[in-house]
């Protein structure tokens, strides 16, 4: 059954780091998803990608979060410069239909933590 | 902004039935859903209903969906311990419920 997968598993940075969070998606789907959840607390909707830009964010998406499509099969949310609060599990998403949970895949997570 | 509400903690023994409860704010709601998260793992959707129907069954999944009162229940029937995981709530947008812990004890 395809999936969703992530690397890497578990990230450590220091904060005001660099960090790449990769996402394979499910080779059809055509729109992309991250999330947070910073423990013990909900799954938190980041931003939506389509056809090479994004489709809608959130306010926690601000200008330290980017993401980009860099080829036909990874999806990458960057964090520019990491702060405390930037902890949390961080999951990708594909879905081959927009708005609708029953198509969206998730992926196993990144866990970071930023030191 | 919306909100979704659940009930953080639920202890069963193995063969008993589990209710996991959920409320949500947004009314317009066209799909509501109930997924999975076992240890370590992504989350996996369980199941959905639509707005329009007050129940759906899914082998040992039965959602009750209470519109009015904006109520939305995951019944786990003959809990198994690999039923033990945390259970999130959504709605249509996404936003989700911190999620409810089931722990299925022997």
């Amino acid at each position: 059954e395809p999936e969703v997968t992530q690397t890497p598993s578990h990230q450590v940075t220091q904060m005001g780091q660099e960090v790449i969070l990769r996402c394979v998606p499910i080779s059809n789907h055509l729109y992309f998803y991250w999330y947070r959840q910073i423990l013990g607390q909900k799954v938190e909707f980041l931003v939506s990608f389509y056809n090479n830009e994004i489709s809608e964010k959130s306010e926690i998406f601000d200008d330290q979060f980017s993401v980009e499509r860099p080829d036909g099969s990874n999806f990458t949310l960057k964090i520019r410069s990491t702060k405390l609060e930037d902890s949390a599990m961080y999951f990708c998403a594909s879905s081959s239909r927009p708005g609708q949970g029953d198509t969206q895949y998730f992926g196993p997570g990144t866990r970071l933590t930023v030191l | 902004g919306e909100d979704v509400e659940q009930s953080l903690f639920l202890s069963v023994r193995e063969g008993d039935s589990s209710v996991i409860n959920c409320t949500y704010t947004d009314s317009s709601s066209t799909y509501l859903y109930w997924y999975k998260q076992e240890p370590g793992a992504g989350l996996q959707l369980l199941t959905y209903i639509f707005s329009n129907m007050d129940m759906k069954q899914d082998q040992r999944l039965t959602v009750l969906l209470n519109k009015k009162d904006k109520h939305l229940s995951l019944r786990i029937a003959d809990t198994q311990t690999g039923d033990s995981a945390i259970y999130f709530c959504a709605d249509s947008t996404l936003t989700f419920g911190k999620g409810t812990m089931l722990l299925v004890s022997p």
